[in-house]
């Protein structure tokens, strides 16, 4: 069984603050999916990352892939109350068509 | 809306009741997954199907759950005689090809009171 650690599991911080949350195994992993998820709805796709070292944009959002392809990273500069929720990575399972998913990162932004 | 689409939104059954649980995935995926999330945890996977056939059901209880995906029509996932610890969001989603980026619907929450 891979063993997949978010952290942090809570993040509570105010409006216009930058934050970095990690998704970590001793797995290497062909891809990795990061999602975000509201209360009551189902998780949206943000990102899809798949070579070692990539590093990709969206809007606010910093997405790298670590270069043994065992971890990743989410950073959002300025943070919005609209960024407010679960943060889920999912690292594709090797060898199988089944991607694994964390805990997630619960943010709240304070306005 | 062409995006992945589960019905109903919320369900409430009685202990030994059947819950059916339908997804249709977004248009032109043929890939169909089965996700459980409890409160307060990650998804954990269910089932993996295309259509008429399970691919991947290792995730799924060995008794009283099935899942189909038929030729026609969306994915079912079936709860016979459910238990409150069947009490669960259940979301599904879909992909174009194996393994390719997954598309989630807004889920199923079964309640079993």
């Amino acid at each position: 069984t891979q063993l997949l650690e978010q952290s942090p599991q809570f993040l509570s911080i105010q409006e216009g603050e930058n934050l970095t949350v990690y998704c970590n195994s001793s797995s290497v992993f062909s891809s990795l999916q990061w999602y975000r998820q509201e209360p009551g709805e189902g998780p949206v796709l943000l990102v899809t990352v798949v070579t070692g070292g990539e590093v990709k944009k969206l809007k606010r959002l910093t997405f790298q892939f670590g270069d043994a392809r065992k971890d990743s990273s989410l950073h959002i500069t300025a943070v919005q109350p609209g960024d407010t929720g679960l943060y889920l990575c999912a690292p594709r399972d090797s060898g199988t068509y089944k991607y694994i998913f964390g805990t997630g990162t619960r943010l709240k932004v304070l306005a | 809306n062409a995006g992945v689409m589960q019905n109903p939104r919320h369900l409430v059954r009685r202990r030994g009741q059947e819950a059916r649980l339908r997804c249709s995935p977004m248009k032109g995926h043929s890939h169909v997954y089965w996700y459980r999330q409890l409160p307060e945890e990650g998804l954990k996977f269910m089932v993996y199907l295309q259509k008429e056939n399970i691919i991947d059901e290792s995730g799924m209880p060995k008794e009283r759950f099935s899942a189909e995906f038929p030729k026609e029509g969306p994915s079912i996932l079936r709860i016979q005689q459910v238990v409150r610890g069947d009490s669960a969001a259940y979301f599904c989603a879909s992909s174009p090809l194996p393994g390719a980026e997954q598309y989630f619907g807004p889920g199923t929450r079964l309640t079993v009171t």
